[in-house]
């Protein structure tokens, strides 16, 4: 069964960092590229981040360029966002993706 | 970045009904549309990708068409577990953009 399960989302405040974690399952995760996306509350969704299977091309949408860090760990099967200079409007649900398989999300809470 | 306009924002629809959601890019994507559902507390499931190709597990009544600007997912015969908000994704070209979702009622 495949799985992907997000963790380290908290309530963090402006200008703070945060690393969220993905711990992949079920499926060859050095095969697949992978992704962010959030979901801000009653919002519609967002596509992030993205990562070649390798790790050597990396993607990401303007407002987090420059603040957010894309990365993995095939070993482990572990996708990573390291989320520096967080803001309010990064206050999200965030998914780990392929695409095609989700993970359940974490929230991050960006407030003072 | 390409721009993905969908419509109906919200349905409301009858059990049985044949119900049709629309996205509409703002220039060609090719095939490269995916269609989610999402119930509410959930995460995103894949319906279809590519366009037209329904993913495994899926149940018939859903299908997508459409290429280049325009596309469409059509649900045969609405069913009461299909309640739930739709997605639109290109996946074209970078940024991945989503439309804003059409969110499916019963009536």
């Amino acid at each position: 069964e495949v799985q992907l399960v997000e963790s380290g989302g908290v309530l963090v405040q402006p200008g703070r960092s945060m690393k969220l974690s993905c711990a992949a399952s079920g499926f060859t995760f050095s095969s697949f590229p992978m992704a962010w996306v959030r979901q801000a509350p009653t919002k519609g969704l967002e596509w992030v981040a993205t990562i070649s299977t390798s790790g050597g091309s990396t993607y990401y949408r303007d407002s987090v360029k420059g603040r957010f860090t894309i990365s993995r760990d095939n070993a482990k099967s572990t996708l990573y966002l390291q989320m520096d200079s967080l803001r309010s409007e990064d206050t999200a649900t965030y998914y780990c993706t392929t695409a095609r398989y989700w993970g359940q999300g974490v929230m991050v809470t960006v407030s003072s | 970045d390409i721009q993905m306009t969908q419509s109906p924002s919200f349905l409301s629809a009858s059990v049985g009904d044949r119900v049709t959601i629309n996205c509409k890019a703002s220039q060609n994507i090719n095939r490269y549309l995916n269609w989610y559902q999402q119930k509410l507390g959930e995460a995103p499931k894949l319906l279809i990708y590519n366009a037209n190709s329904l993913q495994t597990g899926i149940p018939s009544r859903f299908s997508g068409s459409g290429s280049g600007t325009d596309f469409t997912l059509t649900i045969s015969s609405l069913q009461p577990e299909d309640v739930a908000t739709y997605f639109c994704l290109q996946h074209n070209s970078w940024p991945y953009t989503f439309g804003a979702g059409t969110k499916l009622e019963l009536k």
